[in-house]
């Protein structure tokens, strides 16, 4: 069982407001990835980072950013949400040397 | 052309029956390969992965590789309705991203 955890499981807010999405894992892997996914479409990968300090924009396009301070927690940051933002943010993660990815439960966003 | 290939179904097959589901991957360099079971509104969890060409069985799951015609796939045997779900094959060449192909949604009718 793969230890991630995101945080807010549900969030629902309105038009111009900052949000962050939380993911931690416990594993001690080194590189961790955020993706979206609308319902019933595929993932998208929009972020990822191989370690601390060490962040890349992923293949979709997205107007979030993200930082790596701690191995363990890798936030995404919406500075101003829009509705267009409305889907499922997934977090994954795996070893430096692996290519297994473990996901979290993920984070349904709203913006209305 | 997508990098990871699917057909997006539903595939439907009666419970007991056996589920088979296809993949092709167009980056030769492509090492590794996963399937990933999604159920509705539920994350990704990891049923499977292969490395080397022909099969490998895990439970009711078999996946199977030929690298030569870049070709991966799943067979589920003895399908149950909790097998309904969405099934996304992904591949990835060493050091790289993992990518995902759209899924194939599985019906297993009882």
């Amino acid at each position: 069982e793969a230890d991630i955890y995101q945080t807010p499981r549900y969030l629902v807010i309105g038009t111009g407001k900052k949000i962050t999405l939380e993911c931690s894992q416990t594993m001690g892997h080194d590189k961790m990835y955020w993706y979206q996914q609308d319902p019933g479409m595929e993932l998208h990968l929009i972020h990822y980072s191989y370690g601390v300090n060490s962040t890349e924009k992923g293949d979709l396009s997205s107007e979030s950013t993200v930082s790596r301070i701690r191995t363990e927690h890798f936030p995404l940051t919406l500075e101003s949400a829009r509705p267009s933002h409305t889907s499922q943010y997934l977090c994954a993660s795996s070893l430096l040397g692996g290519d297994t990815q473990y996901f979290g439960p993920g984070t349904r966003l709203t913006v209305l | 052309q997508k990098e990871v290939e699917q057909n997006s179904g539903p595939l439907s097959v009666p419970e007991g029956a056996i589920a088979s589901l296809n993949c092709t991957y167009s980056d030769r360099g492509s090492q590794s390969f996963f399937w990933y079971r999604q159920y509705s509104g539920k994350s990704p969890e990891l049923i499977m992965s292969i490395y080397s060409n022909g099969d490998k069985e895990d439970g009711r799951f078999t996946a199977q590789l030929n690298k030569a015609s870049q070709y991966v796939s799943l067979l589920i045997r003895d399908s149950q309705p909790s097998d309904s779900a969405t099934y996304l094959c992904a591949a990835q060449a060493a050091g790289n991203k993992l990518t995902f192909g759209g899924g194939t949604r599985v019906l297993v009718k009882p």
